[in-house]
């Protein structure tokens, strides 16, 4: 069965501090995989997309990296801020690319 | 529109009576995506549109629920005889195409009573 699976489950960091979500997948065949941050009561955001030949993606203070032999990836937030504070979604899409799975999320947390 | 709509925001309904969930893709999108997300856990694929076609409902829990997209725009979703357990935030998503970036709706939060 196709899997995500995201660590921490929860963070909570002070501002201004860096952090790394990961995230470890099963689903095969590969397609691309997504970072989404989700505000609560909102809709998942993109924030990036990564295709298999792609190692680092960035999108101003979020940089994600894929390691697709061992199928792993992390999402770094630099220099963090208070509404940062939201859940982070990895999304692995499979084959030909309409079939997602979905991650549990990263609940983060920012704090004065 | 500017970004997917989805309507109503919340519904609080009956256990046993029937719903409609509506959705607005952006303009032109022709992929759209329904989604069904529990607290704490992440969205939960139920059906996908290609135009106006259910190219994959493999998603969808039981025959209760049903899905149309007549004119490959707006979507509805269906939901009969709503259980409990049908409490959730269903979410719309809609793309240029199917390996392109997702946009997803603000979501409508059903709760069954």
């Amino acid at each position: 069965k196709n899997q995500v699976e995201q660590s921490p489950q929860s963070l909570i960091i002070l501002e201004g501090k860096n952090c790394t979500l990961q995230c470890n997948y099963t689903v095969s065949p590969f397609s691309n995989l997504r970072w989404y941050k989700q505000d609560t009561g909102r809709g998942p955001v993109s924030l990036t997309i990564m295709t298999f030949s792609e190692n680092t993606k960035s999108n101003g203070r979020y940089t994600a990296t894929l390691d697709a032999d061992t199928k792993q990836s992390s999402l770094h937030i630099t220099a963090s801020q208070l509404s940062d504070s939201a859940s982070y979604i990895c999304v692995v899409s499979e084959g030909g690319g309409n079939k997602l799975t979905f991650g549990t999320g990263t609940q983060l947390k920012v704090e004065l | 529109g500017a970004g997917v709509s989805q309507t109503p925001s919340n519904k609080v309904t009956e256990k046993g009576k029937y719903v409609e969930l509506r959705c607005d893709p952006i303009s032109g999108h022709t992929a759209l995506y329904w989604y069904r997300q529990s607290l704490g856990q992440g969205p939960e694929f139920l059906i996908y549109f290609q135009g106006t076609g259910a190219a994959d409902d493999s998603g969808l829990p039981n025959d209760r629920f049903f899905a149309v997209r007549p004119e490959g725009s707006v979507s509805t979703l269906k939901i009969q005889r709503t259980e409990r357990g049908d409490s959730a935030v269903y979410l719309c998503a809609s793309s240029l195409m199917t390996t392109g970036e997702l946009f997803f709706g603000e979501g409508s939060r059903l709760t069954v009573l």
